[in-house]
């Protein structure tokens, strides 16, 4: 059973071009959870998504950034107009339709995307 | 606003000895989980504490929940090389976790 599977890994974008991150839920699993990660910063939440609803954004930045859960393939992040600041390591993470990630139940994240801005 | 400090933020000892790291926060949490992220890796799930005074063992790693549950520690009895990393704690609700800052830890052979 394959883990959460983010893609790419490593990502480079010029300043003003688009980064799409895309994450592949555990099989089975329909809750995703969107994080990122700066340097020496810890974990911040910025979304969380069920298949086709957006159920909790408060962390999303209000410009430039989106994300959406379709109902066939992968949840995809999106970047616009990429700054230097956007560069960090994204994360996603996932958990089963019964087992909302609440902090006592478990969710698994991906390896990440690092995304660089040059 | 819910914040989780973690301390120390850096630490580095040598192979053999303990140390114990500390997650503490002015909030309740009902429940605080314990991650371990490996440089290039996404955290995994180590523990999850859920009653107040709570104490529970994973082999060398001995974790507590504080009587109030404000409070967690982590602490490792004779650390090795392969337990570096990044220590992370984390607590929330519905799906938005907060996370603190972690402790790095470096374990030298």
């Amino acid at each position: 059973n394959a883990g959460v599977m983010q893609n790419p890994r490593h990502l480079v974008r010029r300043r003003g071009q688009e980064a799409r991150l895309r994450c592949s839920p555990m099989k089975g699993h329909s809750h995703v959870y969107w994080y990122r990660q700066l340097p020496e910063e810890g974990l911040k939440f910025m979304v969380y998504l069920q298949k086709e609803n957006i159920i909790d954004e408060s962390g999303m930045p209000k410009e430039r950034f989106s994300a959406e859960f379709p109902k066939e393939g992968p949840s995809i992040l999106r970047i616009q107009q990429v700054v230097r600041g956007d560069s960090a390591a994204y994360f996603c993470a996932s958990s089963p339709p019964s087992r909302l990630w609440t902090g006592n139940t478990e969710a698994f994240f991906g390896q990440g995307t690092r995304l660089t801005v040059v | 606003t819910q914040l989780l400090e973690q301390s120390p933020q850096f630490l580095s000892i040598q192979e053999g000895e303990n140390l114990t790291v500390y997650c503490n926060s002015s909030s309740v949490f009902s429940s605080l989980q314990w991650y371990r992220q490996e440089p290039g890796e996404g955290p995994v799930l180590l523990v999850t504490v859920v009653t107040g005074g709570e104490v529970k063992k994973l082999k060398r790693l001995t974790f507590q929940f504080g009587d109030a549950r404000k409070d967690s520690s982590l602490h490792i009895t004779a650390a090795q090389p392969g337990d570096t990393g990044l220590y992370l704690c984390a607590g929330g609700s519905q799906g938005n976790l907060i996370f603190g800052k972690g402790t790095k830890l470096s374990v030298k052979p």
